[in-house]
């Protein structure tokens, strides 16, 4: 069965510096893989997507995440922070089937300070 | 458009109460549909799934049911409301087929 583990349940760093959330996964068939980025009392909003094809993906507000098949890894960084950063982010993995159904880590909560 | 409608986007309701949140979607047909919920601290659970009119699977056995009464209408129900109910509850939709979620702005429901 498909899992994912967000390794750091909070991050802080300061504006102007890396961002790197860590996710790992667990699939027995190839991934589809996403990052999810929620601000408070909000839904979820795709940030970006890896299915086939390019391993370093890009997305909104500057992310990206690097698909990483040996190391089971699909961490997100983006160079610069900003304080409109400041979410909750979720990596998922795609479950197998026609269902469609994402399978979530438990989320990390990145706090970006002055 | 493809949007997501979420009722009641805030509920407070005594323990022993009944339930109902519902999810409408616009602009696509037969989508895949979903229920899931985000506690304090835990991540989002999935709850149910459908991918069709009165298709109905569940993720996890519980106080909660879901329905499907006509394409694009999800709704979730409960008859007597626990404690460990409360939470945010997040609809979301993929088409049919491989595809992302995308997801509603959600009900944050408080069981007193």
């Amino acid at each position: 069965a498909q899992s994912v583990t967000q390794l750091g349940s909070h991050v802080s760093v300061s504006e102007g510096a890396l961002v790197l959330l860590r996710c790992n996964y667990s699939s027995s068939v190839p991934p589809y893989l996403f990052w999810y980025v929620q601000y408070p009392n909000q839904g979820l909003q795709l940030l970006l997507k890896y299915t086939t094809g390019a391993t370093l993906v890009k997305g909104i507000n500057g992310f990206e995440a690097e698909f990483k098949k040996s190391e089971t890894s699909f961490h997100l960084t983006k160079p610069s922070a900003h304080m409109s950063d400041a979410a909750e982010y979720f990596c998922a993995v795609m479950d197998g089937g026609a269902t469609n159904k994402l399978i979530f880590g438990t989320g990390t909560l990145l706090a970006v300070q002055p | 458009s493809q949007t997501i409608h979420q009722w009641p986007a805030t509920l407070v309701q005594p323990v022993g109460s009944p339930l109902s949140l519902e999810c409408t979607v616009e602009g696509t047909s037969n989508p895949n549909l979903y229920w899931y919920r985000q506690a304090a601290g835990r991540g989002l659970q999935l709850l149910f799934y459908s991918v069709g009119i009165g298709q109905i699977s569940s993720e996890v056995p519980q106080n909660l049911s879901a329905s499907r009464p006509q394409d694009r209408q999800f709704i979730l129900s409960s008859k007597k409301l626990l404690l460990s109910d409360s939470g945010f509850y997040l609809c979301a939709r993929s088409p049919a087929g491989a595809g992302e979620l995308f997801f509603g702005e959600g009900s944050r429901l408080t069981v007193l």
